[in-house]
């Protein structure tokens, strides 16, 4: 088992909907997690952390966490041509490593006009 | 500069030759990352430094990969004998703490072993 597993997609969805993107992982101890949005060619930017169960909204976005179920989401709301990149969903797992971000593969967002 | 600086940007190299790939970090970083992010894939951890220092390196592949900062700024990733498995793009990221809370990540260079 992958220790973060993601739907690698494409997930396709009309502009102004909602884009749901999840994130399973196996360390039942880890701490912290992370969405990232990488663009083709470009580089990782982190936009949304999450620490604790349940939501956190920032802006059109929302980080949902349930550690019963190991299972992190990202939601997009009024979903944007712009927003159309790759989500990567990164934890920190448990031990001393908590510089340390362990990736999954990456789900591709596509929002069509 | 604002950002992580990478350097080059792209590098191609035939099999068997060494590289090495260049990080400048944002000036006052402390904590400065190397990650490879295969095709298709997401990063996975290298290396980490703190200063000069490297706390933890487990995550290089082989002995033909190796990392060095030695003034506690800019740092440089060499691959000793490239094979085509080495073909990905390396990400540097710093940080002021040793935490992923403010990591940013330069712009990688993109190595392709032919």
């Amino acid at each position: 088992q992958k220790e973060v597993e993601q739907n690698s997609g494409p997930l396709s969805v009309p502009e102004g909907a909602i884009a749901s993107l999840n994130c399973t992982y196996s360390d039942r101890g880890s701490q912290s997690f992370f969405w990232y949005r990488q663009y083709s060619g470009k580089s990782p930017e982190l936009i949304m952390s999450i620490y604790s169960n349940g939501d956190k909204e920032d802006g059109r976005f929302t980080a949902q966490l349930n550690k019963a179920s190991q299972y992190v989401s990202l939601l997009i709301r009024d979903s944007q041509p712009s927003d159309s990149a790759t989500y990567l969903c990164a934890v920190i797992r448990s031990g001393g490593s908590n510089y340390k971000l362990t990736f999954g593969k990456g789900t591709l967002l596509t929002v069509n006009p | 500069g604002a950002g992580v600086s990478q350097s080059p940007r792209y590098k191609v190299a035939k099999r068997g030759q060494d590289v090495a790939l260049r990080c400048d970090p944002i000036s006052g970083h402390v904590s400065l990352f190397w990650y490879q992010q295969a095709l298709g894939q997401g990063p996975e951890f290298l290396t980490y430094f703190q200063n000069e220092a490297q706390l933890d390196k487990s995550g290089l592949p082989s002995d033909r990969f190796f990392a060095e900062r030695p003034e506690g700024s800019v740092s440089t990733l060499k691959i000793q004998r490239t094979q085509q498995e080495d073909s990905a793009v390396y990400l540097c990221a710093s940080s002021v703490r040793g935490n992923p809370y403010g990591y940013t990540f330069g712009s990688g260079t993109r190595l392709t072993v032919v």
